[in-house]
């Protein structure tokens, strides 16, 4: 049964660091692997897919690197605003479209 | 606008009484989700159809009951048999495009209390 851990479970900066958010799963067979940004009280926002066969996807400040071999993707975000302060979420798509969750990160940005 | 609608954003459930939780969507998608998320906890899985009227159990489908008459709506039941209710629940769906790449969507969720 897949497995999904984040790491660390929260992370205070200051304004302007730039920062690695960890994301391990324990089966690599998988079709693709999301990161997903929620707010309080909200739904999940999808921020970067890569497919199974992909290395990493970016947009804006944020990168996402997946590595299947070794089970772990990272999401890095640069130069980090307080606006960027939320829970961030990553899960593995399986064969069969099932989303297996990590707990998160909650990460706070302060000005 | 393209997108899934959850509804209501919040829910009072007395002891005993089923309560259904709405979630619509209009992005043409064929495969829906439930997730409940506890504080501190990441989603998990209730219920997921890939198909109309098809539907399979997931991680924690006890006290929990829906169905799939649309393709556009997978609304949850929670029934009284679900001990410990309150939680926030999130519907997703997915898209399966021609290329291939395979994006869940979420709803913004309905927060589900028991008075």
């Amino acid at each position: 049964k897949q497995e999904v851990t984040q790491i660390p479970a929260a992370l205070s900066v200051p304004e302007g660091e730039n920062l690695v958010l960890n994301c391990s799963f324990t089966d690599s067979a998988i079709y693709n692997l999301q990161w997903f940004r929620q707010d309080p009280g909200k739904g999940l926002t999808s921020l970067l897919l890569i497919q199974s066969s992909q290395r990493e996807q970016t947009s804006g400040r944020l990168n996402a690197s997946l590595d299947k071999s070794s089970g772990r993707s990272t999401l890095y975000i640069a130069a980090s605003q307080p606006g960027d302060s939320a829970t961030y979420l990553c899960a593995s798509m399986e064969y069969g479209n099932k989303l297996v969750f990590g707990a998160g990160t909650i990460l706070r940005v302060k000005s | 606008d393209g997108g899934i609608t959850q509804s209501p954003k919040y829910l009072f459930r007395k002891e005993g009484q089923n309560v259904t939780l709405s979630c619509e969507q209009n992005l043409n998608h064929d495969a829906m989700y439930w997730y409940r998320q506890d504080p501190g906890q990441g989603l998990r899985l209730i219920y997921y159809s890939q198909i109309v009227n098809d539907f399979q159990k997931g991680d924690i489908a006890e006290g929990y009951s829906v169905s799939r008459e649309k393709k556009e709506s997978f609304p949850l039941t929670v029934t009284s048999a679900q001990k410990n209710p309150t939680a926030f629940y999130l519907c997703a769906s997915k898209d399966s495009s021609a290329t291939g790449v395979i994006e869940a969507f979420f709803g913004q969720g309905t927060r589900l209390t028991v008075v």
